[in-house]
């Protein structure tokens, strides 16, 4: 059974520190890795998605890349802003489509 | 373009009632999937659909049913409620193509007193 774990579960930092969210997987047959962001009181919003074949996604100040031999993805925010506080998930898509999902990370950027 | 909608946004209701969560999509997607999250424990996958009348079980199906009569919606009922069954429901679309992300509604926020 797929297990998704995300460390930390909270961080705080200052606003314009680059940081590192974690997320490992046990079982590395994935279709592939997606990192979704989460405002309080909403739905998900889909950030990256990075293809089994593939080591990496960008999208303007957010890095995602993906190792399956060691079952490990990481979301990588430059200059982080006020405006990236929210919770992360990251998710591995299996058969019929099938996210399963990490706890999250609820990051707070203290301006 | 509306994406997913999920009805109706808050209810409360009495254990042993019944109820049931609507889902619609406007992005003609095969997939759908009914998730529900509870603090510290991320979503887990209630039931889903590959497509108009199927329907299978995900990771916590118990006390659940769902419909697909129609591609566009997907129903979520709660034969008798517990409280066990208060959480945050969610509903997400996905197209047949497995390398586009899901999309999700703004989610229900249930509670059985």
């Amino acid at each position: 059974k797929q297990e998704v774990t995300q460390i930390p579960a909270a961080l705080s930092v200052p606003e314009g520190e680059n940081l590192v969210l974690n997320c490992s997987f046990t079982d590395s047959a994935i279709y592939n890795l997606q990192w979704f962001r989460q405002d309080p009181g909403k739905g998900l919003t889909s950030l990256l998605l990075i293809q089994s074949s593939q080591r990496e996604q960008t999208s303007g100040r957010l890095n995602a890349s993906l190792d399956k031999s060691s079952g490990r993805s990481t979301l990588y925010i430059a200059a982080s802003q006020p405006g990236d506080s929210a919770t992360y998930l990251c998710a591995g898509l299996q058969g019929a489509q099938k996210l399963v999902f990490g706890q999250g990370t609820r990051l707070t950027i203290n301006p | 373009n509306a994406g997913v909608t999920q009805t109706p946004k808050f209810r409360v209701l009495k254990t042993g009632q019944s109820m049931t969560l609507l889902c619609a999509q406007d992005m003609n997607h095969e997939y759908m999937y009914w998730y529900r999250q509870d603090p510290g424990m991320g979503l887990r996958l209630i039931h889903y659909s590959v497509g108009e009348g199927t329907t299978a079980k995900g990771e916590v199906p118990d006390g659940y049913n769902v419909s697909r009569l129609k591609k566009q919606n997907f129903l979520l009922g709660l034969e008798s409620a517990a409280p066990s069954q208060t959480s945050v429901y969610f509903c997400a679309s996905a197209d047949w193509d497995r390398n586009q992300p899901q999309h999700f509604g703004d989610g229900t926020r249930l509670s059985i007193l």
